[in-house]
């Protein structure tokens, strides 16, 4: 099993441009969620789902938007990147609420 | 609105010394605490607690917790090199399905 892999792995966009973090899990896992970690800091929660087709917000979901039509995937996409969201990006999931979260590798986000 | 507080925020010790690290918490509606360690990329799991009282263990690491005082330690005896990390609390609730982490523990062992 790859787990939860996440593409790319690094990325550097300007002010305004767009892009889509893919995230996707092959455990037929229910829940998702994505984090971003900013230097010397731990994480912060973006967005999450607990199955296809439902999506709720985290602490800091400005600036983002998710989607989850199938179990397995999870993008992420940031529609006006900014350089407030420089940072590193991580997927999780688990199997249910009482399970532990399996990450990603991270991807690493520059907007300059 | 829900809390995640760790500390240090920083330690360096030497090989062999105990660590002791703090992770409190205010939340409504608890249901578990979860640790963390983190090397170089992602995150990796420790322990997740869910009752007071009852120690988890895992070779030299053990971890507790307190739902009366709303906190739990993670312990590290004889550290070595390889304990090198940060250490993630994260809390998660029964109102949602959030996870919030703390903004983590940042160890260094010296040889």
């Amino acid at each position: 099993n790859a787990g939860v892999t996440q593409t790319p792995k690094f990325r550097i966009l300007k002010i305004g441009q767009s892009m889509t973090l893919q995230c996707t899990q092959d455990m037929n896992h229910n829940y998702m969620y994505w984090y971003r970690q900013d230097p010397g800091m731990g994480l912060k929660l973006i967005y999450y789902s607990v199955g296809a087709g439902i999506t709720d917000k985290g602490e800091v979901p400005n600036g983002y938007n998710v989607s989850r039509s199938t179990t397995e995937d999870f993008p992420l996409r940031l529609e006006l990147a900014a350089p407030s969201q420089t940072s590193v990006y991580f997927c999780a999931s688990s199997r249910d609420s009482n399970s532990p979260l399996h990450f990603g590798n991270g991807t690493r986000l520059t907007v300059t | 609105e829900d809390k995640v507080v760790q500390s240090p925020l920083s330690l360096v010790v030497h090989e062999g010394d105990t660590v002791t690290l703090n992770c409190s918490y205010e939340v409504t509606n608890f249901r578990s605490l979860l640790w963390y360690k983190q090397e170089k990329k992602a995150p990796t799991f420790l322990f997740m607690l869910t009752s007071s009282g009852i120690e988890k263990k895992s070779g030299r690491l053990s971890s507790i917790l307190d739902k009366k005082e709303l906190f739990s330690i993670l312990n590290i005896t004889a550290t070595q090199t390889g304990d090198s990390a940060i250490y993630l609390c994260a809390v998660q609730t029964n109102r949602d399905d959030k996870i919030i982490f703390g903004k983590g523990t940042r160890l260094h062992i010296l040889p």
